[in-house]
């Protein structure tokens, strides 16, 4: 089974900037597409940005556009959000998740444990 | 893009019963539509994909239905282990959206 495991959050001040991880196992990272999925403390989920099995194609939610840059290591099974120019409404924990196939067609299947990122001075 | 709205936004129900949360979106999504389930503190877990069909594991008293822009989610005998926050999501195109989430509590 999928196992997915973020790491990378903290606290950041305004501006600031921080790089996610996702170490994953259990299939064959190279030959799915992920994604990044976070959610705001007492709010719902929204959806972040994913990546094509081949990291050739990506896609960003319009809030984060310019600023985070979504990228994978095939050779090491991990996905990588970095976050640039921080704001407070980027305070969430996110959430990385396996799609189901190749392509971005964003259907998730398995989602990792989520790791918390704050905004604050 | 496309927005999702589920309601009811919360629900109680005792156990045993059947509870159906619906999804509309606000235009056609074909069957591209997935249910999570969240439970508090945890992260979400895939329930039903292509509207109806059970991901790996998920046991059947859940189910899903739905075409275009009217979607359900159904389980059939709430158990404890239910009670959580339901979501929908269409992954028909970019932006993916989600609902806002139904809330299934104890009654």
């Amino acid at each position: 089974e999928a196992q997915l495991l973020e790491s990378g959050g903290g606290l950041v001040q305004p501006g600031g900037s921080l790089r996610l991880s996702c170490a994953a196992s259990g299939f064959i990272f190279s030959t799915y597409a992920m994604t990044w999925v976070r959610q705001a403390p007492g709010k719902g989920l929204e959806w972040v940005s994913s990546i094509s099995a081949a990291g050739s194609t990506t896609y960003y939610a319009d809030s984060v556009k310019g600023r985070f840059t979504i990228s994978r290591d095939n050779s090491k099974n991990t996905l990588f959000l970095q976050m640039n120019s921080l704001r407070a409404e980027d305070t969430a924990v996110y959430y990385c998740a396996k799609l189901r196939y190749a392509s971005t067609s964003c259907l998730i299947d398995y989602w990792g444990q989520g790791t918390l990122v704050t905004v604050s001075s | 893009d496309i927005q999702m709205t589920q309601s009811p936004s919360s629900l109680s129900a005792s156990v045993g019963d059947r509870v159906t949360i619906t999804c509309r979106a606000s235009q056609g999504i074909s069957n591209y539509l997935a249910w999570f389930q969240q439970k508090p503190g945890k992260a979400p877990k895939s329930l039903i994909y292509a509207a109806s069909s059970l991901q790996s594991g998920v046991p059947s008293k859940f189910s899903g239905s739905g075409s275009g822009t009217d979607f359900t989610l159904t389980i059939s005998s709430l158990q404890p282990e239910d009670f959580a926050t339901y979501y929908c999501q269409q992954y028909n195109t970019y932006p993916v959206t989600f609902g806002g989430g139904t809330r299934v509590e104890i009654k």
